[in-house]
């Protein structure tokens, strides 16, 4: 089945870790960004890919980094420099300006 | 630059009643038009999508949505809500020129009994 898919479902993280999140799409699609979400908010953009080995900043990009080395894959690090990573994380793909589909997403807890 | 306005934070519908979510775009052409549903916990799925053509466009589960250029909306509908409807919404805008979608802020649907 063509999806894209986000491992792992939970991930805890201790104060000063860096941790990743993985993504993987067989759908053959050119674009692949990282979202966060909040409770009680909307999507907010991490970063953005729309080629292999480059990759461009969203809204909140400090305190995450990112590489695109494969096109079926777009890992994101929450690096320790982000002070509140707790949040649920969402990956999606897409060809240019049509539809995404999503992940269904990571959720990051700090302990 | 490109923008969504979903302007109800937060709607409550009994079940059984009829449904319309709004949607507000800014864009100077045509875009193409988007809503998804997003359950707790869950990605979010695709309900229908406009490119261009005919304006009402018909989605999965039952949903709708019609679009105004001239009141430059794309607002969802469904005629008879069930409870499994509960969730948040989001529309969003694309074009061929865009490198990202702009997604709106959300709509969150509740159902009472």
């Amino acid at each position: 089945d063509g999806g894209i898919t986000q491992s792992p479902k939970y991930l805890f993280r201790k104060e000063g870790q860096n941790v990743t999140l993985s993504c993987e799409q067989n759908l053959n699609h050119d674009a692949m960004y990282w979202y966060r979400q909040d409770p009680g908010q909307g999507l907010r953009l991490i970063y953005y890919s729309q080629i292999v080995n480059d990759f461009q900043k969203g809204d909140i990009a400090e305190g995450y980094s990112v590489s695109r080395e494969k096109k079926e894959s777009f890992p994101l690090t929450v690096t320790s420099a982000q002070k509140n990573p707790t949040a649920f994380y969402l990956c999606a793909s897409s060809m240019r300006g049509a539809e995404a589909f999503f992940g269904q997403g990571t959720r990051l807890t700090v302990v | 630059a490109q923008s969504v306005t979903q302007p109800d934070i937060h709607i409550t519908v009994s079940e059984g009643a009829s449904l319309e979510l709004r949607c507000n775009y800014s864009y100077g052409a045509t875009p193409y038009l988007f809503w998804y549903v997003q359950s707790p916990g869950q990605g979010l799925q695709l309900l229908l999508k406009y490119f261009s053509g005919d304006t009402l466009v018909q989605g999965i589960k039952g949903f709708e949505a019609e679009f105004k250029r001239s009141q430059s909306s794309f607002n969802l509908r469904k005629p008879s809500v069930h409870w499994s409807d509960a969730a948040e919404y989001f529309c969003a805008v694309g074009a061929p020129t865009f490198q990202k979608l702009v997604f709106g802020t959300g709509t969150r649907l509740l159902v009472s009994p």
